[in-house]
């Protein structure tokens, strides 16, 4: 059975830490693996990772895949209370997505 | 560019009545997926359509869920008769056919429709 494992399933830390959050999982014929931020409802899109090693960054976030490990690690840092959310981790494979149950950060100022 | 659109936003009704969402992709947009976010878990597939045409229904409940896209544009989803455990969010998401230059298939999902079943 396809399976998108994240954790911890929830995170508290304070403004001006650095959190990583991971997403490990085991699916048939991967295609990519997604990041996206869930503040309200609708997720929204972070980052899309196909090949091993190569980091992708956005400001104050980056993400990296490791296809041997077959996880994938979300870091975060300097954060700030608009982090607060919950963050998603999704696998596309054989023409779907199946999506982890997040992890639920908390940025205290 | 238009999102998503979903309505209604929320729903609250009684077991064993009935209950409809609709979505309205992004124009254009071939494929439209329907998903259903339990509190505390990630969104789970029900249905995918390409087109008017359904790619994937294997986790939805056919005994009470069913969905259409009749004109592959617009979709409806509905669920009769509703049980306690089908509260949850309902998201709709829709993409492109294919679209290599999109760094996530253009995935774009909807604002959802939170219901409640009481």
């Amino acid at each position: 059975e396809d399976k998108v494992v994240q954790s911890p399933l929830s995170l508290v830390v304070h403004e001006g830490d650095t959190v990583t959050l991971n997403c490990s999982y085991e699916v048939t014929n991967f295609r990519s693996l997604l990041w996206y931020k869930q503040e309200k409802k609708a997720p929204t899109f972070l980052f899309m990772l196909t090949s091993s090693g190569i980091e992708k960054k956005s400001g104050r976030l980056s993400s990296i895949l490791d296809k041997k490990e077959l996880s994938s690690i979300l870091n975060i840092t300097a954060t700030q209370t608009g982090d607060s959310a919950i963050y998603l981790c999704a696998v596309r494979h054989a023409g779907k997505s199946t999506f982890g149950d997040g992890t639920t950060l908390t940025v205290k100022p | 560019e238009a999102g998503v659109a979903q309505s209604p936003r929320y729903k609250i009704i009684e077991k064993r009545q009935s209950v409809a969402f609709w979505c309205n992709p992004i124009s254009g947009h071939a494929t439209l997926y329907w998903y259903q976010q339990i509190l505390g878990q990630g969104p789970k597939l029900l249905i995918q359509f390409q087109n008017n045409g359904v790619v994937d229904d294997s986790q939805l409940p056919k005994d009470r869920f069913s969905a259409e896209r009749l004109k592959g544009v617009d979709s409806t989803l509905k669920i009769q008769p509703a049980k306690l455990e089908d509260s949850a969010v309902y998201l709709c998401a829709s993409s492109p056919l294919r679209d290599t230059r999109t760094t996530n298939y253009g995935y774009t999902f909807g604002s959802g429709t939170r219901l409640t079943v009481v």
